[in-house]
Parts: structure tokens; sequence; C-alpha cells
């Protein structure tokens, strides 16, 4: 059974710096791998959405990377700023003999940004 | 366009009362998912759908029923609720073509 480990489970930093959020998983025949963020009472936004095929990902300040051989993927925040607040969730795709289906999530990182 | 939302947004239930959540997506998505979140557990899927008229279980679909007779409405069905089915209820679409989810705001639902 697929297992997905954040860590660490929770982060603080200053404004301004750069950080890593970190996510393995056991299985490393993933279809594909994304991240999320989810902010308090509300629902999931989608970061990034990295394919098995590719090593990397990036939107704006944010760059995600996937290391399938080693099971680890890595988020990476640049100019880390209060609006970065959030938890942070990874997930994989399950891949059943129909298609690409459901996502196995971590259990996130809850991140603040101190200003 | 509104995306994926949820009905009702909050709930309160007495062991063995029944109750189904609704969600509704207007972006013509093919795929439609149910999660659970807990406390350190992380979020769970319950149900999927690949399609209207089709659903599969997923990882703990234990007490819980689905429905998917229009493309655009995914139900979630208690039948008969249990302490243990408190949580936040998630709902996510997707197209056949892309493997990004969209997720509603989610319920919360408390069985007592």
């Amino acid at each position: 059974k697929q297992e997905v480990t954040q860590i660490p489970a929770a982060l603080s930093v200053p404004e301004g710096e750069n950080l890593v959020l970190n996510c393995s998983f056991t299985d490393s025949a993933i279809y594909n791998l994304q991240w999320f963020r989810q902010d308090p009472g509300k629902g999931l936004t989608s970061l990034l959405l990295i394919q098995s095929s590719q090593r990397e990902q990036t939107s704006g300040r944010l760059n995600a990377s996937l290391d399938k051989s080693s099971g680890r993927s890595t988020l990476y925040i640049a100019a880390s700023q209060p609006g970065d607040s959030a938890t942070y969730l990874c997930a994989l795709v399950l891949y059943s003999g129909g298609g690409a289906d459901g996502l196995t999530f971590g259990k996130g990182t809850h991140l603040i940004i101190q200003p | 366009n509104a995306g994926v939302t949820q009905t009702p947004k909050f709930r309160v239930l007495k062991t063995g009362q029944s109750m189904t959540l609704l969600c509704a997506q207007d972006m013509n998505h093919e795929y439609m998912y149910w999660y659970r979140q807990d406390p350190g557990m992380g979020l769970r899927l319950i149900h999927y759908s690949v399609g209207e008229g089709t659903t599969a279980k997923g990882e703990v679909p234990d007490g819980y029923n689905v429905s998917r007779l229009k493309k655009q409405n995914f139900l979630l069905g208690l039948e008969s609720a249990a302490p243990s089915q408190t949580s936040v209820y998630f709902c996510a679409s997707r197209r056949t073509t892309t493997d990004t989810q969209y997720f509603g705001p989610g319920t919360r639902l408390t069985v007592l």
C-alpha cells in the first residue's frame, strides 16, 4: 500500500526566506504527483502537478521536483510571504486498471510565515 | 462558473440518522471523487466516479453509498450515521484529459 510522508509536520519561518517542504513515498510506480495548499476551513487548491516522466515543474515562486528512484518530491518556495501561510499537501495519483483514479495524500506540512 | 460546490456546509446528525451530501460541478468534468479528512489521518478516498451512471469504491467505502445519475452531480449517502463518520468531506472533479483535481469547499459533519 502506497504511503506518503511529509516532513516537517509544521514549519515557521520569517518572511523573505526560501524554504523546502519534503514529501516521500514508498512505491515508485506512481502516475503523477501533485502539491496542494489548504487554507483553514477551506478546500484544496492545486499548485503544481508533475507527471511521472518529468523531473520538475515551476509556477511563479514555486518549484516542485520529483525523484521517483528515491521516492521523494520537494516543494521549494522562494522569497516567502505571509500569504503563503497554509497547509501544504502532497498527493500521488493511484493507477488502477481502468486509468488514473483517486489521490493518496500525505498528512501535510503546516507552514507559518512570520511578518 | 462556480466550479465545485458542496451542500450543506455544516451538518449535525444523531447516531443512526441518514443524510445525503450533494456535490455539483459546472465544468463538465467526467471524473468525480469523495474524500474525507480527519485529524492525523490526512485525506482518504471514499468513492469515485469515472462518468455518469458509474461509481467505484475507494480506500474507505464502508458505511457510504454514492450515486451519479447526472454528470454534474455526485451524491454521497450515509444510511445510518455513526460517530466514526464525523469528518470533513470534500468533493473533487477533473477532466478525463487532465489529472488536476478541483476541490469543493467541504462539508463539516458531526455525528453525535
